[in-house]
């Protein structure tokens, strides 16, 4: 079965520094690839998506994620941390060829950025 | 506009109260769905919605009743809740078919007592 895992439960950096979230998943085949956020008490937010189009992925506020195929990941990097990043960070994939809903989320990974 | 919501903000109700979640969505979406989430986990799912048909039950206990009135509305009616199910609910949508981003609404917290 599909699976993603997130590498560090907790990844601290400092105002200005860059921000590496890794995000590897299980699959041969490349499936659909997200990245969302979630702020204290409130829902996720969309970051970025892969869906085969392109390798580097742009998204919201600055940051960006690669697909690499050969070593099944979709890290998100951010090449300055801004204090406002301090969130939870989920990447999740859709299987190709699975179903409607079928989001599967890794555990997750807290980002704390120091003044 | 890419906006999900979702009402009451905030729910404490008792075991043996009856009382609804709601969340409303205009993008066009014709998937809906509802998550738990416990602190610190990943969203769990619950249901899906497809063109207003439940699609997807993920084993969920029967005291969790969901509807979807129409494609713009999806309610999740809860009645003889246990403290375990205190959590955040949410709502999201999405286009039908596999692939497409799903919307997230801000969530309900709920606390059984």
């Amino acid at each position: 079965a599909q699976s993603v895992t997130q590498l560090g439960s907790h990844v601290s950096v400092s105002e200005g520094a860059l921000v590496l979230l890794r995000c590897n998943y299980s699959s041969s085949v490349p499936p659909y690839l997200f990245w969302y956020v979630q702020y204290p008490n409130q829902g996720l937010q969309l970051l970025l998506k892969y869906t085969s189009a392109a390798t580097l992925v742009k998204g919201i506020n600055g940051f960006e994620a690669e697909f690499k195929k050969s070593e099944t990941s979709f890290h998100l990097t951010k090449p300055s941390a801004h204090m406002s990043d301090a969130a939870e960070y989920f990447c999740a994939v859709t299987p190709w060829g699975g179903s409607q809903g079928n989001l599967i989320f890794g555990k997750g990974t807290k980002l704390s950025v120091k003044p | 506009d890419t906006e999900v919501t979702q009402t009451p903000k905030h729910l404490v109700m008792g075991m043996t109260n009856k009382k609804s979640l709601k969340c409303e969505q205009h993008m066009g979406h014709r998937a809906m769905y509802w998550y738990k989430q416990k602190a610190k986990k990943p969203p769990e799912l619950m249901f899906v919605y497809s063109y207003e048909k439940l699609s997807i039950n993920e084993s969920v206990p029967s005291r969790f009743s969901p509807e979807c009135p129409n494609s713009s509305l999806l309610n999740l009616h809860l009645h003889a809740l246990q403290p375990e199910d205190s959590a955040l609910y949410l709502c999201a949508s999405s286009h039908t078919g596999v692939g497409y981003e799903q919307y997230f609404g801000p969530g309900t917290r709920l606390t059984v007592t």
